[in-house]
Order: C-alpha cells, then sequence, then structure tokens
C-alpha cells in the first residue's frame, strides 16, 4: 500500500523556472491539500481540495496554481519561481476533510537560487 | 487570531525518562486538536485527534489529553525510537475552509 506519494523528492530551480510538483494517493480520499514547511514555522496550507475537478485557496496561495483531473492526483504549479519558495512541500489527503486524520507524502525539497 | 505554540522546542532524555510535551493553543472554538510525529526527511504521521477537554487516548508509550487551552503528550519510559519531531496541529471553527494550525513542533531525542 504506497499511500501518498510525490514526484520529485528534490529539485533545484532558478529564479522564473516553472515546474510542476505532482502528489498521488491510493486510498481513494476525497480531501487532498499542499502544504510547504519553513523553518521555525508551522505547516502551513497552499491549496487543497474536496474532490475531483475542485480545487481551493489556502493560507498562501499566492505563486501557486493546482488542479485535480483524477482523484487520486493533485498537481502543484509554480509558474515563476521565487527564492522565497524555496521550502519544502508535503501533499497529504484524508478521507473526510480536516477533521480526520490526513496521511502525508515524503516530501519534495525545492530550492530555488 | 488562532494560534498554537509547543514548548518545549527540544527535549532531550534518557531511555526511560518520562516526560510530557505541551500545546497551547487560542482559538474562538475548537473542532478538534491533532498530534502529528515526524521523523527527519519524513512527511508527518498521524498520532491522535482529541475534540473535546477531558479526552484522552493513549498509544503504546504516548497519552494526549485535552483541556479547553492546551493539550500534553506524555511520553512513558521512551525509547531511542521515539525521537523525532512531535507536531500539534488544531482545526479552528472559526475558519471557513479546510484550515489546520500547526505549532512549530518539539523536536525529542531519547538517548541510550
Amino acid at each position: 500500500n504506497a499511500g501518498v506519494t510525490q514526484t520529485p523528492k528534490f529539485r533545484v530551480l532558478k529564479t522564473g523556472q516553472s515546474m510542476t510538483l505532482l502528489c498521488a494517493q491510493d486510498m481513494n480520499h476525497e480531501y487532498m491539500y499542499w502544504y510547504r514547511q519553513d523553518p521555525g514555522m508551522g505547516l502551513r496550507l497552499i491549496h487543497y481540495s474536496v474532490g475531483e475537478g475542485t480545487t481551493a485557496k489556502g493560507e498562501v496561495p499566492d505563486g501557486y496554481n493546482v488542479s485535480r483531473l483524477k482523484k487520486q492526483n493533485f498537481l502543484l504549479g509554480l509558474e515563476s519561481a521565487a527564492p522565497s519558495q524555496t521550502s519544502v512541500y508535503f501533499c497529504a489527503s484524508s478521507p473526510w476533510g480536516s477533521d480526520t486524520e490526513a496521511f502525508f507524502g515524503q516530501g519534495t525539497r525545492l530550492t530555488v537560487v | 487570531e488562532d494560534q498554537v505554540t509547543q514548548s518545549p522546542e527540544a527535549l532531550r532524555l534518557q531511555e526511560g525518562e518520562s516526560s510530557s510535551l505541551n500545546c497551547s493553543y487560542t482559538v474562538s472554538g475548537l473542532r478538534g486538536l491533532f498530534w502529528y510525529r515526524q521523523d527527519p526527511g519524513k512527511g508527518p504521521e498521524f498520532l491522535f485527534t482529541l475534540y473535546s477537554a477531558g479526552e484522552e487516548k493513549e498509544k503504546e508509550r504516548l497519552k494526549a489529553t485535552l483541556t479547553k487551552k492546551e493539550s500534553f503528550l506524555h511520553i512513558t519510559a521512551p525509547k531511542p525510537e521515539d525521537s523525532a519531531t512531535y507536531l500539534c496541529a488544531v482545526h479552528p471553527t472559526d475558519t471557513g475552509f479546510q484550515k489546520l494550525v500547526f505549532g512549530t513542533g518539539t523536536r525529542l531525542l531519547v538517548s541510550p
């Protein structure tokens, strides 16, 4: 049982480049989330989805876009990367939303130079 | 503003030395409080959810408790494999979307 899988695990981007982070879950969960984790700060919600075809903004959505074309996949895009987007990104899924446990991926460490 | 504060930031214990981690929260209303464990280089792993003051949950050497203003994660006779960062998060009632407010965590190191 793979759970939540994120690709890639590491990436270095130059300022202004674009990239897409892929999250895949095999638990048939409705809810999916993208968080970022920075030193000295708690995990912060970027975007989330409550089901296939839906997306919504979280706490820190600026500079990111997302898509959920298939229930099992949740993509996070950076159109024009900035050094402030250097962070560790975590995808998570849950069956019933934020009132229940979330299952997290292993994370993607992104460095923007 | 919803806020979660965890203390201490770091804790070093000897194997078998019991202690407690604290999570203080300020929210207008609480839908749930969560504890997660995070190992270096990995994503958080769910431990407990607590929904109301007075509630307690246990798992192996860990016991989580909840009051109206804080939660404790008690670690009894810890082992080196309990070394990790422990994260607390709250789900406030006053948010219009699926938002958890996370603390910055307590880094626990258990020495043999």
